[in-house]
């Protein structure tokens, strides 16, 4: 059974400086990774997806994250903050499948990124 | 637009009173789930859909029914509802894999 681990439930920044959000999984067979930002008081939007190919993938909003098969983590960062990135952000799993897909996610449990002036 | 619209938004309902929430999207996308979100416990999977009339089972499934009877709506049905599933609740969508497209989220209270 496939598993994530976001090591900080919480991670106090201050603006402009860099930031690294720590996401490591567990699975026994190949995984798709994935970030979501969720805002306050609204639903969750996709930063980034790791499915194949290079390991650092880039994703919206000047966020990207470096797949690293041997540590099995997937960590984001980005390398100056703005005080509108605060926000929770949660590392998903997904066990790779044919046809480059798989529906079934396992979601870590958020850490709340607060970005201070 | 392109959206995933649920309703309703807030519902405060007894035990063991059915109820329904209902997803809809507009981008004639295959794929769609559940999810619910509790504090501490980051969001958990309930049910997806990888297309009309497919359904399968997430990580917390108990409690709960499906149906995907059209592209566009995947209804969750709570036919006996219990405080433990007090919950904040989200539907998403995408055209293939990794949800992209979340809806508002259903705020749900059962006493």
């Amino acid at each position: 059974a496939q598993s994530v681990t976001q090591l900080d439930s919480q991670v106090p920044v201050f603006e402009e400086a860099p930031v690294e959000l720590r996401c490591n999984y567990s699975s026994s067979v190949s995984v798709y990774l994935f970030w979501y930002v969720q805002y306050p008081n609204q639903g969750l939007q996709l930063l980034l997806k790791y499915l194949s190919g290079s390991t650092l993938v880039k994703g919206i909003n000047g966020f990207e994250a470096e797949f690293n098969k041997s540590q099995t983590s997937f960590h984001l960062r980005k390398p100056s903050v703005h005080i509108s990135d605060t926000a929770e952000y949660f590392c998903a799993v997904s066990e790779g499948g044919s046809g480059g897909s798989n529906y079934k996610l396992t979601f870590g449990k958020g850490t709340l990124l607060t970005v201070n002036p | 637009e392109a959206q995933v619209t649920q309703n309703p938004r807030y519902l405060i309902t007894v035990t063991g009173k059915k109820l329904t929430v209902t997803c809809s999207q507009n981008m004639n996308h295959e794929y769609m789930s559940w999810y619910r979100q509790d504090p501490g416990l980051g969001l958990r999977q309930i049910y997806y859909s990888m297309n009309v009339e497919v359904t399968d089972k997430g990580d917390v499934p108990e409690g709960y029914k499906v149906s995907r009877k059209e592209k566009r709506n995947f209804p969750l049905i709570l036919e006996s509802p219990s405080p433990n599933q007090t919950s904040l609740y989200f539907c998403a969508s995408s055209p293939r894999g990794a949800p992209q497209y979340f809806g508002p989220g259903t705020r749900l209270t059962v006493l």
